[in-house]
């Protein structure tokens, strides 16, 4: 099936930890997005990439740090910079300036 | 101001109604529209786009109005599986996506 998929669905950090939730479509989309939802509040831009081994920053990227080394994958690292880091984190792709589908996200607490 | 914004509701209404959801956008730069649905602790699911003619799909129908800088979302015969939180997006020239906080419908038996 075609679709995108993230892993971990639920995830845990420790004070002082890196993490990495796991983006992978198999859409052969151009254009990944990692975006953060807090209760109440609309989607925030975190980064995209609209190429491979290319990555722009988004509304709030402080604290966190991507890489796009496949053009099937986009992980996102939660960095320990990243003070307030529980959120739902979502994962998208689209063709280029088109619609953007989503994976089922990751929820992310601290410990 | 918010790039976009939605009455965050929630609504309630019984089966069987019509509701409507307005958004406004700041940005006169924003081309194109869409409204997503978004169900508890899910991911956001396109609903359908939004064009200046206006486009209907089933119960639901879409208005752009680029004069007034708003998106309206009309939904008839409401049913108990449309209660989510409806998503109102506007897309500027290349990747930037602006979402709205979104507007909570509960519909009622």
């Amino acid at each position: 099936d075609g679709g995108i998929t993230q892993s971990p669905k639920y995830l845990f950090r420790k004070e002082g930890q890196n993490v990495t939730l796991s983006c992978e479509q198999n859409l052969n989309h151009d254009a990944m997005y990692w975006y953060r939802q807090d209760p109440g509040q609309g989607l925030r831009l975190i980064y995209y990439s609209q190429i491979v081994n290319d990555f722009q920053k988004g509304d709030i990227a402080e604290g966190y740090s991507v890489s796009r080394e496949k053009k099937e994958s986009f992980p996102l690292t939660v960095t320990s910079a990243q003070k307030n880091p529980t959120a739902f984190y979502l994962c998208a792709s689209s063709a280029q300036g088109d619609i953007q589908y989503f994976g089922a996200g990751t929820r992310l607490s601290v410990l | 101001r918010k790039e976009v914004e939605q009455d965050p509701g929630p609504f309630n209404v019984p089966e069987g109604a019509t509701v409507a959801f307005n958004c406004t956008y700041s940005n006169s730069a924003s081309q194109s529209f869409f409204w997503y649905r978004q169900d508890c602790r899910k991911e956001p699911k396109l609903l359908m786009s939004v064009y200046s003619s206006g486009n209907e799909d089933g119960r639901f129908t879409a208005q752009l109005n680029r004069a007034s800088q708003y998106i309206s979302l009309l939904i008839r015969d409401s049913k108990l599986s449309d209660s989510a939180t409806y998503l109102c997006v506007a897309r500027l020239r290349g990747f930037k996506t602006i979402f709205g906080a979104g507007t909570r419908l509960f519909v009622k038996a």
